[in-house]
């Protein structure tokens, strides 16, 4: 079985700082996909930035950005210039790749952006 | 606005009771996921539906049952409800092709509170 977490329960950041939400996963598979989603007060969740296992690459979405360490299983985000409506509770997801498959949440990160 | 629409956003009842939420999937999608959050138990997938078939199924009880319908919305049926399944449960979009991992979009929430 899938495992994501997410060790930092709480994190706080100033307005136009950068903050970097830590995740880890544990899998034996090697074909998989990372996600990171955010909720904010509203409670909807909302994609946020995903990774291909298979890219070295980092994703890359406007001030989001991730850092991919497959052979440590490690995916941090890193926000950039962070804006007040950045605060919300971020999560960490993992999926198998293929058909039929479900999302694996992490017990999430709540980020408060400070004015 | 991820285009995934769940009814009722909120829903109030009393225990042994059962209800009905619904999610309409975003056009063209054809996997439809169901999962449920709640404060001790955190985001956990429950049931996941493809083009009308079940596909998967995670941990959902035996009080709960969902379908998808050929329009392709789908129903999640609870019942008998007790006070710890007050929660919020989200459906969940995706193309669900047979061979790749389709990013999931997810609707905005049912809030189930059970007096």
């Amino acid at each position: 079985a899938q495992t994501v977490t997410q060790s930092q329960p709480e994190m706080s950041v100033q307005e136009a700082e950068t903050v970097t939400l830590s995740c880890t996963y544990d899998t034996s598979e090697s074909n998989y996909y990372l996600f990171w989603y955010k909720q904010p007060p509203s409670r909807q969740m909302i994609l946020v930035i995903r990774q291909e296992a298979y890219k070295q690459q980092n994703a890359t979405e406007n001030r989001f950005s991730v850092n991919f360490q497959k052979a440590a299983k490690s995916f941090s985000l890193k926000i950039s210039d962070s804006q007040l409506g950045d605060t919300a509770m971020y999560f960490c997801a993992f999926i198998l790749s293929g058909s039929a498959r479900q999302l694996t949440f992490g017990s999430g990160t709540q980020l408060t952006v400070l004015p | 606005d991820s285009g995934v629409t769940q009814t009722p956003k909120h829903l109030i009842t009393a225990t042994g009771q059962r209800v009905t939420l619904r999610c309409s999937p975003r056009s063209g999608d054809l996997s439809v996921y169901w999962y449920q959050q709640s404060l001790d138990q955190g985001l956990q997938f429950l049931i996941q539906y493809y083009n009308g078939e079940e596909r998967a199924k995670g941990n959902i009880l035996e009080r709960f049952s969902a379908q998808q319908f050929p329009d392709l919305h789908s129903e999640l049926n609870l019942s008998s409800l007790e006070l710890g399944d007050s929660a919020l449960y989200f459906c969940a979009s995706s193309k669900g092709t047979a061979t790749n991992t389709d990013t999931q979009y997810f609707g905005p929430g049912t809030r189930l509170t059970v007096l």
